[in-house]
Parts: C-alpha cells; sequence; structure tokens
C-alpha cells in the first residue's frame, strides 16, 4: 500500500518557469511533511518542510502549499534554474511513531532546460 | 562540522552471504536512522535508533537489523543476502528523531551477485 503517491515521475521544465509535484497522503496521522532534493551520487538533502497547522511556507524560491482537507501537499519552485535539475522526493511522518518512519513518494525527477 | 560518514560506500557480496554498514552521525546527533534506496521501490525506511534503542522499524524481514553504539555509531546488517537486497543504503542523523532535520549520508552501494 503505497501511503504517499507523488506525481509526476518526471517534469521538464524551462529556466525561469514554475516547476510543481505534487504529493497526497493516506495516513491523517501524518503530522510532518518535508520535501528532499537528492543530486545524482549524493544522499538526499531537506529542503524544505511543513506541519498541518500551516497552509503554506516559503523559504527563497521554494514554496510548499498545504491542503489537509484534500490530504495532498505540493513544492512550487519559482523562477526554475538548471542548477535545480535533481531528483525531488516529499515525505510523510507521524511524530508519535511507528512502523512507517518516514514514508517517501517514489519521486520526481526535474529537468530544467536552459 | 563533518557530516554523516558512511562506510563502506561500495561492496559485491555473494547471494547467501551477510553484510555490515557502518554509519557515523554528524556530532551531537543521537538519532540515527536507515533506509533502502531502489529504482524500483525508492527510498523506504528500515529503522531509526536513538540512544541506543530501536525507535523505529520499517516493513522489512527480520534478516535486516541494526545496533547503535553509546557514541551514536550505528551499523546495519543484512544476514543471507538476496539479489533483491542490491541496493544504496542509506544513513541518515538527526538531533532528536524523524521530526526534525535529518541529514543524509552519501550511501553505501551494495551489489548481490
Amino acid at each position: 500500500q503505497q501511503q504517499v503517491k507523488q506525481s509526476p515521475q518526471s517534469l521538464i521544465v524551462q529556466k525561469g518557469g514554475i516547476s510543481i509535484i505534487n504529493c497526497a497522503y493516506e495516513n491523517t496521522a501524518f503530522d510532518y511533511f518535508p520535501w528532499y532534493q537528492q543530486f545524482p551520487g549524493k544522499g538526499p538533502a531537506l529542503l524544505i518542510a511543513i506541519r498541518p497547522d500551516v497552509s503554506e511556507k516559503k523559504e527563497g524560491r521554494f514554496t510548499i502549499s498545504f491542503n489537509k482537507s484534500a490530504k495532498q501537499f505540493s513544492l512550487h519552485i519559482m523562477d526554475s534554474q538548471p542548477g535545480d535539475s535533481a531528483t525531488y522526493f516529499c515525505a510523510a511522518l507521524y511524530s508519535g511513531g511507528g512502523a512507517d518512519g518516514l514514508t517517501f513518494g517514489k519521486g520526481t525527477h526535474l529537468i530544467i532546460q536552459p | 562540522k563533518a557530516g554523516v560518514t558512511q562506510t563502506p560506500r561500495y561492496l559485491i557480496k555473494t547471494r547467501g552471504q551477510q553484510v555490515t554498514l557502518s554509519c557515523s552521525p554528524i556530532s551531537g546527533h543521537r538519532s540515527v536512522s536507515w533506509y533502502q534506496q531502489t529504482p524500483g521501490q525508492g527510498l523506504q525506511f528500515l529503522f531509526e535508533y536513538f540512544s541506543e534503542t530501536q525507535r523505529n522499524k520499517g516493513n522489512f524481514p527480520g534478516r535486516f537489523s541494526g545496533r547503535q553504539f553509546s557514541n551514536s555509531r550505528s551499523e546495519m546488517n543484512v544476514s543471507t543476502l538476496e539479489l533483491g537486497d542490491s541496493a544504496l543504503y542509506l544513513c541518515a542523523s538527526s538531533l532528536a528523531g524523524l521530526g526534525n532535520t535529518i541529514y543524509f549520508g552519501e550511501g553505501s552501494w551494495l551489489t548481490v551477485v
């Protein structure tokens, strides 16, 4: 059972455009939603995270939008740059612990064309 | 400040053997978690240790085990290796747990032949 569904699987965006990646979750107990960026040959790195008490969080060019009722959250990358080309993973966590730990989406391979 | 260090970076094992991977967390971090990354299944949580105790465990068979030492360094062991265990194994550390910022190492690439 895939508890976090991520789309699209791959995405091509022109330089300067907006990249949008979506995730949907099933477990309403999840209370922490991070996004990770991974470059080839490297481990994932935390990009931005949100908790369900807010609907939006912005850090620089990266914004998370969170819709608790729809059980969806998304990552927006504004003014996308070639250096943003990477694989992005959404994740969800129930902070109270349990078997799932951090549950990840399958990832989105993002390519920013110059 | 040194990051999360994983050893070895690359290794090849034969089906049926066992393997031990090592992880040194960032200094001061008490939580260490392990993940398996494959093209087909993506990133999957294996387990988390905090102060030498396993606090969370993912849905992996008992062949996958781990431990944490008093200096927060951690090891994971996979026994009776199967071809499907070929993957990138990632370790991550954080100050207090998965709900804090976790920092990943670069991983150990395991190939089972």
